[in-house]
């Protein structure tokens, strides 16, 4: 398994236009994340998938954004007819329910590298 | 939305000296303290994950503590290099395992 692999790693668009970023998390993990970071901010929570269901949105998530995990593997987020303020790193992450070393039984999570977008 | 503040917002460290910064976070409601290591162009890397007052958490020259009951959180580098040149993120769960509130992170650069 390569990690958690987001294409396309850069996206530039005009304001209006339509644009869909993919995730593919670990293979073996059943959470799906996605976040967003703006320039000096940290990520911010966006969504999250437990295997194909989608368990909570942030209110950050406008009507314009749509997530999607179908069959619980690979996830799309779509944002319809971009604004510039959603300029921003799209983050991916992926986790799995098992423990994590010493048993702790917190979620750690694995992260892509991101899907940046830049709204003209 | 959760008040993570990570404090100082960037340091520069000569190679070999040791440095720290802090992670502060609301203190009730705690479930787990995550850190995480964003190197410039790469995915941000888990580094601890703590859910005990008290924690301690040590990988290699770097290691982490835990304070629950004042909400803060500390982050050591010993004999800094400059492979530790990178962003230092924390993150904070209130109540569940699942939803992460970042802080806006911490960046080291080290000089050689």
């Amino acid at each position: 398994d390569t990690g958690v692999s987001q294409d396309p790693r850069h996206k530039i668009t005009k304001r209006g236009q339509n644009v869909t970023f993919r995730c593919d998390p670990i293979s073996e993990h059943n959470r799906l994340y996605w976040y967003r970071q703006t320039l000096g901010q940290g990520p911010e929570f966006l969504t999250y998938f437990q295997n194909e269901a989608q368990l909570e949105k942030s209110r950050l998530l406008s009507d314009r954004f749509s997530a999607e995990r179908p069959k619980g593997s690979f996830s799309t987020l779509e944002i319809q007819r971009t604004e510039q303020g959603d300029s921003a790193m799209y983050l991916c992450a992926s986790s799995t329910t098992k423990f994590w070393g010493e048993g702790s039984g917190a979620n750690v999570l694995t992260f892509g590298a991101g899907s940046r977008l830049t709204v003209l | 939305i959760l008040n993570v503040e990570q404090s100082p917002q960037s340091l520069h460290v000569q190679e070999g000296d040791s440095t720290n910064f802090t992670c502060s976070f609301p203190s009730s409601n705690f479930y787990a303290l995550h850190w995480y290591r964003w190197e410039t162009a790469k995915s941000p890397e888990a580094l601890f994950v703590m859910t005990l007052n008290g924690d301690e958490k040590k990988k290699g020259r770097i290691s982490a503590t835990l304070n629950t009951k004042e909400g803060y959180s500390y982050l050591y580098i010993k004999g800094s290099q400059p492979e530790d040149s990178a962003t230092y993120l924390c993150a904070f769960s209130e109540g569940s395992d699942y939803k992460l509130s970042f802080g806006a992170g911490t960046t080291v650069t080290v000089r050689a």
